[in-house]
């Protein structure tokens, strides 16, 4: 069963605009990490925020973690067309199952 | 470079005849997992490997199998396709940092995009 659910399901946005989207999970969990997928392609691990975190940040990247809302946030910032992508939470429960929502598409326009 | 790599890239096959789709990783990762991506469900984990010998089911495992005789290979295979197992399948893998079995994140394959006519 899908524990992270992303919101919104897609984004659309100008060059040079951040974009930030929400994951909210269901149960609790060692870690959440967030992932990039380019059209077809294999996922990419952009960073991980354990549960003991707040805030993390990565390059452009800023993630947010709430356990106590069950909820994280991905920000990017000063967006690029290359960031145009699938955008996916994972959390890891310490079941050895690391289980993915259903993504946040993003579009940036040139 | 370190990665995973998955074969084939493609594959369209009739149903009922038997086909594994291969996976490797040259990270000496203990943890292995096989998802598949359907539009609008994201990826579903189908079975998990702890290290050599130790697999263990996930959340749609049902007509699939997968061996892990070594590290650094976990196979997927289907028995007897059918047409919804038509998909785009994903290896991923990853080190594992004990006590907590916490991960450091998942470095993926390529993908395999199946169709089963």
């Amino acid at each position: 069963s899908q524990q992270g659910e992303e919101d919104p399901q897609a984004l659309s946005i100008q060059e040079g605009e951040n974009a930030t989207m929400n994951c909210s999970y269901k149960t609790s969990i060692n870690n959440l990490q967030w992932y990039r997928q380019n059209s077809g392609r294999g996922l990419v691990h952009l960073i991980l925020i354990r549960s003991n975190e707040r805030e993390k940040h990565s390059g452009r990247l800023r993630v947010t973690l709430d356990t106590s809302k069950k909820s994280s946030s991905l920000l990017i910032t000063a967006s690029r067309a290359a960031d145009t992508a699938s955008y996916f939470c994972a959390t890891d429960r310490g079941d050895y199952k690391l289980s993915f929502g259903a993504g946040t598409t993003v579009t940036v326009r040139a | 470079e370190a990665q995973v790599t998955q074969n084939p890239r493609y594959l369209i096959t009739v149903t009922g005849k038997k086909l594994t789709v291969t996976c490797s990783q040259n990270m000496n990762h203990e943890y292995m997992s096989w998802y598949r991506q359907d539009p609008g469900l994201g990826l579903r984990q189908i079975y998990y490997s702890m290290n050599v010998e130790v697999t263990d089911k996930g959340d749609v495992p049902e007509g699939y199998k997968v061996s892990r005789k070594e590290k650094r290979n976990f196979p997927l295979i289907l028995e007897s396709p059918s047409p919804n197992q038509t998909s785009l399948y994903f290896c991923a893998s990853s080190s594992q940092a004990p006590p907590t079995g916490d991960n450091y994140g998942y470095t993926f394959g390529s993908g395999t995009r199946l169709t089963v006519v």
